[in-house]
């Protein structure tokens, strides 16, 4: 079956500063992965994804994410936060073999401070 | 506007009482998804539907139920067999031959009292 973690629960950052999230994942297969952002009561908003090709894909809002196969990692990374950054962030990963279910990681709320 | 609606965004009920969530979406989706989100957990899928009139048991089915009779419409009933309803739950709706993402509709909060 299909996972990912997301190790931290909270990031911390300063506005201006370099923001990462990390995930990690596990899947039988090729892996296709996505980044949502959720602000409080509010759904998700699809950021990037990674399915084939370049191993850095950029996407809304400035955020890019880095896929690494030895490391099953998808972190996201943005050079220089926002305070509108704050929010709740998921990493996700669809198995193609299970029907096209997304599985989620638990979140991670990042707070940009000014 | 193309996207996904859900209604109502608050909804409170009485202990017992079977309730049922709406979710419309107008972008030609075939493929439709139900999540529960409660603090510190993440999403949970409940049901997914990936063609009108078919639908699959996700990973917390029990005490849920979908109907699929149009491909913009996949209803929830939370049925008073839940035993802990009060969440937050999320519809969405992807092309699951591809590109694949998601897209989320704004949510409706249930509190059951």
């Amino acid at each position: 079956a299909q996972s990912v973690a997301q190790p931290e629960d909270q990031v911390n950052v300063a506005e201006g500063n370099p923001l990462t999230v990390k995930c990690t994942y596990s899947v039988s297969g090729n892996p296709y992965l996505f980044w949502y952002v959720q602000y409080p009561n509010r759904g998700l908003q699809f950021l990037l994804k990674y399915i084939t090709g370049d191993n850095l894909v950029k996407g809304s809002y400035g955020f890019e994410a880095e896929f690494n196969k030895s490391q099953t990692s998808f972190h996201l990374k943005k050079p220089s936060a926002l305070v509108s950054d704050s929010a709740l962030y998921f990493c996700a990963v669809l198995a193609q073999a299970a029907g096209n279910k997304l599985t989620f990681g638990g979140g991670t709320r990042v707070l940009v401070k000014p | 506007d193309g996207g996904i609606t859900q209604s109502p965004k608050y909804l409170f009920r009485k202990e017992g009482q079977n309730v049922t969530l709406s979710c419309e979406q107008n972008l030609n989706h075939d493929a439709m998804y139900w999540y529960r989100q409660d603090p510190g957990q993440g999403l949970r899928l409940i049901y997914y539907s990936q063609i009108v009139n078919d639908f699959q048991k996700g990973d917390i089915a029990e005490g849920y139920s979908v109907s699929r009779e149009k491909k913009e419409s996949f209803p929830l009933t939370v049925t008073s067999a839940q035993k802990n309803p009060t969440a937050f739950y999320l519809c969405a709706s992807s092309i699951p031959e591809g590109p694949y993402e998601q897209y989320f509709g704004p949510g409706t909060r249930l509190t059951v009292t």
